[in-house]
């Protein structure tokens, strides 16, 4: 069955560092998203894709956020710098005709900012 | 801004027992998912329900949603301990772009 990758599967950063995450869709899956989930809460929105284009980044710190997926097939997620705050998981999610059917996540990258 | 409720926030029951979800939302929807999420893990799709329908199933999974009360529920028969998870609704919106929004959840735990 095909999978979203994400790596790495976890990562553990110092304040202030850069930090990124990569994410492989499922082929021909032409939106994809990045949701970030605190500990005991549901998953919210980062920003989604329609193939190389931002459809939504309203959630997006852009002072420290940025998101690419330059090709319109895999897509990276960089925080500069990080934060304690940022501490949370990272999922990527990609979909079919604008997730109609679903979405299908990654295992997620489990970040941590000491 | 999280879109959906769930309720219980946590629920544990015996195996072969069945588990009860709710999850309430605040606009007009074009549909409504359910996710399930091991710890630590990605969430998993489980079934999805349009906004015309009224009731779905998928194996010992039962859906209903009532969209004139904004709710919906997820219904698990004859758990198993398998079963025991993090269950999120999430709905679609009718305008904008077409992002799910994500409640915070029900914990269930199956006990043996």
């Amino acid at each position: 069955e095909a999978e979203v990758a994400q790596s790495p599967r976890y990562k553990i950063t110092e304040k202030s560092q850069a930090v990124a995450f990569w994410c492989d869709p499922i082929s021909g899956h032409a939106t994809l998203y990045w949701y970030r989930q605190i500990l005991g809460q549901g998953p919210e929105l980062l920003v989604q894709f329609q193939d190389e284009s931002v459809v939504d980044d309203s959630q997006l710190p852009k002072d420290r956020f940025s998101a690419e997926r330059l090709k319109g097939v895999d897509s990276t997620l960089k925080i500069q710098p990080a934060e304690l705050g940022d501490s949370a998981m990272y999922l990527c999610a990609s979909s079919y005709a604008g997730g109609s059917y679903g979405y299908t996540f990654g295992s997620g990258t489990r970040l941590t900012v000491v | 801004s999280q879109q959906g409720e769930e309720d219980p926030q946590a629920l544990s029951i015996q195996e072969g027992e069945n588990a009860t979800m709710n999850c309430s939302y605040k606009t007009s929807i074009n549909n409504l998912q359910w996710y399930r999420q091991n710890s630590g893990r990605g969430l998993v799709h489980l079934i999805l329900i349009r906004s015309n329908e009224r009731e779905k199933h998928s194996g010992r999974l039962r859906v209903t949603l009532d969209t004139s009360k904004k709710s919906s529920s997820l219904l698990i028969t004859a758990s198993r301990a398998a079963d025991t998870a993090s269950y999120f609704c999430a709905t679609g919106p009718i305008q904008g772009a077409q992002k799910l929004v994500f409640g915070q959840g029900t914990r269930l735990t199956i006990n043996p």
